[in-house]
């Protein structure tokens, strides 16, 4: 069955390094990855979209990688702070089915 | 304004019980959809519905029941409720099933 792998260890990181985050897919070839952020007791906000033919996609800090030899996804945020703490969800679509699956997410803390 | 809303935020009921959550969206989007995500933060999606028809039925209990009263709704009605059924439902909308998708801010549902 198709399945979406997050590192499910936080992710601890000092302030102003970089972070990067993992997003492993198998069983499957998606079309779109999707990156959401989610914070305590609020729903999922959308970050970046990647489709397989791009190999990368910059927004201000962030940046998200589409491997398709490796089957993996990174997710980086540069310059890091403490207000990026947060849990990080990837989503694939697409690879004949729309059907939305999301990963269990990797939460980052970032230490002032 | 809020782009999806849904009510209640919060619902503690018994066992046996039927309960409906709401949800709306004023984004104009064509799609909408109903997730799942239980204590380990799993976010599943149980169903999606497009221009008020159903596309997408993943293996859920006939106990959950969608309604699409027009593109800009999708309430879930729950009978029968169980102690399993006890999580966070989001409800969320996108142009179409490959674009980035808004969550609603979350209904936490306790069955007691």
């Amino acid at each position: 069955s198709q399945k979406i792998e997050q590192n499910s260890e936080a992710l601890n990181i000092q302030e102003g390094k970089t972070a990067t985050l993992t997003c492993n897919y198998t069983n499957y070839s998606p079309a779109y990855l999707q990156w959401y952020r989610q914070d305590p007791g609020r729903g999922p906000v959308f970050l970046l979209l990647i489709r397989e033919n791009e190999k990368e996609k910059r927004k201000e800090r962030l940046k998200v990688t589409f491997d398709t030899t490796l089957k993996q996804s990174l997710f980086h945020i540069t310059a890091s702070q403490p207000a990026d703490s947060a849990t990080y969800l990837c989503a694939a679509l697409g690879g004949g089915s729309y059907i939305p699956t999301f990963g269990r997410g990797t939460s980052l803390i970032v230490h002032p | 304004d809020t782009a999806v809303s849904q009510t209640p935020k919060y619902l503690v009921t018994q066992m046996g019980n039927d309960k409906s959550i709401k949800c709306e969206q004023n984004l104009g989007h064509d799609t909408m959809y109903w997730y799942k995500q239980d204590s380990k933060k799993f976010l599943k999606i149980m169903f999606s519905y497009n221009n008020k028809e159903l596309i997408i039925n993943e293996t859920v209990p006939n106990r959950f029941s969608p309604k699409s009263p027009d593109k800009a709704h999708l309430n879930l009605h729950i009978n029968s409720l169980e102690l399993g059924d006890s999580a966070v439902y989001f409800c969320a909308s996108s142009q179409d099933m490959r674009n980035e998708q808004f969550f609603g801010p979350g209904t936490r549902l306790t069955v007691l």
